[in-house]
């Protein structure tokens, strides 16, 4: 099983509808979770951090984590075409050196 | 104000040459790390500093060398250049060690090995 796992995409919605982005993990005491956008051709850029049970809204997004599944969403309201992107999920793995381990992307394309 | 900045932004240069890729941050961040993005997107970490210490070294092949002369800057030299060198290098910074904090990235350099 991979530490981080997403559906690769690409993940298809209509200008204005909700998408809707999923992520794994595997380690079951991982405490931070960090949605990143990264666009074609450039660098990650952390849109949401999310580090309690539940939701957490900011502007359109929001992530959802449940811990107990070992699952973190983000949801992205009134999709839009500049919303359209790699979406990468990443969550500390604990070992003897603590790391942020990224999933592979989900690629996002929304159609006006 | 850029808050981690590499340079350069390109770097197009023949196998087995030699060649630096610089890293500085102003975050006052206390970690920094070199990530490989290849052309399948994923984007694995390399190096981790802390306080100008190494923290982290992934499987990484030795042609690889970090530097940090101070908890500010991180640079990566890179001897014997392969054509599977070929991919966009990441530079990034968090305030603490340890995966718990979010990670600034860099703009990237786009290395290109003919």
């Amino acid at each position: 099983q991979k530490e981080v796992e997403q559906n690769s995409g690409p993940l298809s919605v209509p200008e204005g509808a909700i998408a809707s982005l999923n992520c794994t993990y595997s380690d079951r005491v991982s405490q931070s979770f960090f949605w990143y956008r990264q666009y074609s051709g450039k660098s990650p850029e952390l849109i949401m951090s999310i580090y309690s049970n539940g939701d957490k809204e900011d502007g359109r997004f929001t992530a959802q984590l449940n811990k107990a599944s070992q699952y973190v969403s983000l949801l992205i309201r009134d999709s839009q075409p500049s919303d359209s992107a790699t979406y990468l999920c990443a969550a500390p793995r604990r070992g003897a050196t603590n790391k942020l381990i990224f999933g592979t992307g989900t690629l996002l394309a929304v159609q006006p | 104000d850029t808050a981690v900045s590499q340079t350069p932004k390109y770097l197009v240069t023949q196998m087995g040459n030699d060649k630096s890729i610089k890293c500085e941050q102003n975050l006052g961040h206390d970690t920094m790390y070199w990530y490989k993005q290849d052309s399948k997107k994923f984007l694995k970490i390399m190096f981790s500093y802390n306080n100008k210490e190494l923290i982290i070294n992934e499987t990484v092949p030795n042609r690889f060398s970090p530097k940090s002369p101070d908890k500010a800057h991180l640079n990566l030299h890179i001897n014997s250049l392969e054509l599977g060198d070929s991919a966009v290098y990441f530079c990034a910074s968090s305030q603490e060690t340890g995966g718990n904090q979010p990670q600034h990235f860099g703009d990237g350099t786009r290395l290109s090995i003919l």
